[in-house]
């Protein structure tokens, strides 16, 4: 199975900042990646797909960039709502596995 | 508007059973793989199974593989989830997922809650 880590864990930062997390998978996956955004007792919701593409009605202070098996996702200014854990899956190969998870908060 | 609505969840002893279901709507369910993707208490997500559109190809993580039986019914626009055998470490919040051609999970039901205890 291809083994995805996320850092950090948990990350704590102030209104406006700029907020970056890592994923890295155990093996190339080409751009085969996705970001999730899951708020507290929600279902997760897609953000990024193919690594750097933003889906349909997302804002544009989200991004994501990477290749191979080193990906970042970035939010370009942080906003009160978008606290949330954040997730990276890969669909190179199955099964399909998540990071662990970044929990992201309002310091 | 896509919706995907969750059922058959609940608390069921070691060793038991239980049946899961997915009402999908707002789409034509009938082009779309689905999934299960499941959530332990403060955990982080899990893929559990997946069925194409024709239910022609299936695929189990490893840990259910055996115990539990993904199927789906076209004609009633659902997807369902048998699952055997339980242990509590299958305890979660059970998500079913579509999945877009290029592999991603679009949409999400809002999750049922499986708890496995004695």
């Amino acid at each position: 199975d291809i083994q995805m880590t996320q850092s950090p864990s948990a990350l704590s930062a102030s209104v406006g900042d700029r907020v970056t997390i890592t994923c890295q998978a155990s093996q190339d996956i080409s751009n085969y990646l996705n970001w999730y955004q899951q708020k507290p007792g929600k279902a997760p919701n897609l953000l990024i797909y193919d690594a750097s593409n933003l889906e349909t009605g997302v804002p544009s202070r989200f991004s994501g960039s990477g290749s191979g098996t080193d990906f970042t996702f970035t939010i370009s200014s942080l906003q009160p709502e978008d606290i949330a854990t954040y997730y990276c899956q890969q669909y190179d190969n199955l099964p399909y596995t998540f990071g662990q998870g970044t929990k992201l908060e309002i310091k | 508007e896509v919706q995907l609505v969750e059922s058959g969840g609940g608390l069921v002893q070691p060793g038991g059973s239980l049946r899961l279901s997915c009402a999908a709507s707002g789409f034509t369910f009938s082009r779309y793989s689905m999934n299960w993707v499941r959530q332990a208490p403060g955990k982080g997500l899990e893929w559990v199974s997946y069925i194409s559109s024709s239910s022609r190809t299936i695929y189990y993580a490893d840990s259910v593989k055996g115990r539990f039986t993904i199927s789906r019914d076209n004609a009633k626009n659902s997807l369902y989830l048998q699952m055997n055998s339980l242990r509590d470490e299958d305890t979660a919040v059970y998500y079913c997922a579509r999945l877009t051609v290029t592999f991603q999970f679009d949409y999400w039901g809002q999750g049922t809650l499986v708890t496995v205890s004695s």
